[in-house]
């Protein structure tokens, strides 16, 4: 089936820095990919709607100078949080579909 | 899309016959049901999805009530591996990118 990958599996910065995440499509292109956040014994909810070729949309209550996502290629999007703080430490997940969506395998982020 | 209501958790004896029902009674003709599992710290994985009839995979079997406002997830022989949150999504079939609604889920624990 279709692979999506997401790298790193799991980071740690310090407050203040910038961390990005990336989210490939190996085997398919997508011109629309999907960024969720999950904290701990929540559901995942979406944050923003990566377009390739265009501007993302962001859910609503997510900042989206905060949560920067480029979609510059059609099997590739990144999301880096910037200024991270230690409310931002989650787990981050990207997802793209055919018919059925394909996640990645997640990104554990530690802000300390 | 319509709004699925599942157990929050259930426990099954390795082995055994994994029943995971799933309400969908808002469920409108063009919808359907998908399920997918999380094993902890991972990204979601896709289990299986049907519109009306039965369906089966390697993996699970997807039983739909006749008025389509209920459905079973069926893993025949449960084994450790098979422990996560597995979540019932009802939607419309699309061909382009989506996004989805993940609830609470159920938890699923297998034990030996």
């Amino acid at each position: 089936g279709a692979v999506v990958s997401q790298h790193p599996s799991w980071v740690i910065c310090k407050s203040g820095t910038s961390v990005k995440i990336e989210c490939r499509s190996l085997d398919f292109q997508a011109t629309t990919m999907f960024w969720y956040r999950q904290f701990p014994k929540q559901s995942l909810m979406l944050m923003a709607t990566s377009n390739e070729g265009s501007k993302a949309t962001y859910e609503q209550g997510v900042e989206k100078d905060k949560f920067l996502i480029n979609h510059a290629s059609l099997t590739l999007s990144t999301l880096t949080v910037t200024s991270a703080h230690p409310e931002d430490s989650s787990f981050y997940i990207c997802s793209a579909s055919l018919d059925e969506a394909f996640f990645g395998q997640g990104t554990r982020l530690t802000v300390v | 899309d319509a709004k699925t209501t599942q157990p929050p958790s259930m426990d099954c004896a390795e082995g055994r016959a994994a029943n995971l029902p799933c309400n969908h009674s808002t469920i409108s003709g063009n919808e359907y049901v998908y399920w997918y599992r999380q094993i902890h710290s991972q990204g979601p994985q896709y289990i299986i999805h049907g519109l009306k009839n039965n369906e089966t995979n390697e993996m699970a079997s997807l039983i739909i009530t006749e008025d389509r406002k209920s459905s079973t997830l069926i893993l025949p022989h449960a084994t450790l591996r098979d422990t996560a949150v597995y979540y019932c999504i009802v939607r419309t079939r699309s061909n382009s990118g989506y996004a989805l609604n993940f609830g609470k889920g159920t938890s699923l624990l297998v034990t030996p």
